[in-house]
This record gives structure tokens, sequence and C-alpha cells, in this order.
């Protein structure tokens, strides 16, 4: 079945520093690949999508590329602020992700320092 | 973007009684519904799909008749958990999908 794997965290990182959290996965067909940040005591919110291949999803300075031919989805963000501490998911959605259930990795907990 | 309201936000219960959580969309009309449940520290599970007029449909393991799902209007789906115990202490996330999915605040349960 369809899967997602996500590195372990905790990533601990000081303010400034780049960052990269990884994200490969296994799937049938072609899904749409997501990333998710869940701020302490909130709810998931939509942080950047790739729907197919070679897709550069991006916001707040976060961008991910969606590589088929290594089934990742890595985040990556050049400079973190203390604000950008949370968890971190990684999910995919098959047929186009419209109105699917999700899956999603274990998550990684980011915690920057000033 | 679409908002997805929850309610409520977090509910302390005595073990052995119900309690219903709310799952609005806003601004838009969700045919379905997703209910996720969040161990401390660990992904979010999927417990069970919502469908607007009919049954839902539960996760292998999921027990519905300890967590009954309610989609009664395209803006509204509920989640009772009947019955409470400790173990049912857990943050539960509802979500509801308009081209992508948009997740509610969550609700942290606690049973004492």
């Amino acid at each position: 079945g369809n899967s997602v794997t996500q590195m372990e965290g905790p990533v601990t990182l000081s303010e400034e520093a780049f960052l990269t959290i990884n994200c490969t996965y296994t799937a049938t067909g072609y899904p749409s690949l997501f990333w998710y940040v869940q701020y302490p005591g909130e709810g998931l919110q939509l942080l950047l999508k790739a729907t197919k291949a070679d897709d550069k999803g991006s916001n707040k300075g976060f961008e991910a590329t969606y590589r088929k031919e290594t089934t990742s989805f890595h985040l990556e963000k050049g400079s973190v602020q203390v604000s950008d501490s949370a968890v971190y998911f990684c999910a995919l959605s098959d047929a186009g992700g419209g109105y699917n259930k999700l899956i999603f990795g274990a998550g990684t907990r980011l915690a920057v320092h000033p | 973007g679409a908002v997805v309201s929850q309610h409520p936000s977090w509910v302390i219960c005595k073990s052995g009684t119900s309690v219903k959580i709310e799952c609005r969309s806003l601004d838009f009309q969700a045919t379905t519904m997703f209910w996720y449940r969040q161990f401390p520290k660990q992904s979010l599970m999927l417990m069970a799909t919502s469908n607007e007029g009919s049954k839902a449909t539960y996760e292998q393991g999921v027990e519905k008749d300890k967590f009954l799902i309610n989609h009664a209007s395209l803006t509204l789906s509920t989640l009772t958990v009947t019955s409470a115990h400790p173990e049912d202490s857990s943050f539960y996330i509802c979500s509801a999908n308009t081209g992508y999915a948009f997740f509610g605040q969550g609700t942290r349960l606690t049973v004492v």
C-alpha cells in the first residue's frame, strides 16, 4: 500500500541555518504530495504541495520538489527562524488529492534556537 | 483559503460519558470529511471517512460503535466518542477537502 517515510527528529537548528527534512514515498500511480505544519496545540496547516513530477511547491521560504525518479519530496528552507519551530508532516494523496484521504509520515519536530 | 472550524478545541470528561466533536466547513460545501486521531508525538491516523447523507467508512481497527460519525449536512460532520475511557484521550482532527485538504484546529480530549 501507499506509505510515507520521513526522517526522524527532532531537528535542532540555530536561527538562519539551512533546513532539510527528508521525505520519501511509496505509491502506485501518480500521487499528489504535501507538506503540512503543526504549531503547538494547533491543527495542521497546508504549507505547500505538488501534484506532478518535477513540480516545485513553495511557500514562506520553504520549498520542495516532486522527484518521481527518487520518489522523494524533501522540504528545504535556506534560513530558518525561531517562528518555524513546529512539527512538519509529509503526506500523499492518490488520484489528485481532491477528495481522497491523506497518508501521513510520522512527522518531524523542528526546534530553532536564537 | 478554505476554513474548517472544529469545536470544542479541548474537552475534559468523566469516564463512561459521551463527547461530541463538531467539524464545520465555513465557506464551502463538503460532501466528504475525514476524522483523524493523533497520539502524543505521533502522526495522524485516519479513523474514518464521513460521507454526507450516508454511512461513514471506518478504517480497519476503528470501532464504529465507539466512534459515531454523523454527516447530516454539507457543512457539518460530528464525531461522538461514546462511553469514553482514559485510553480514548487523544487529539482528534477533522479535515474537509475542496481541491486539497484543510484541517480544523483539533480537539484535545482528556478522559478522567
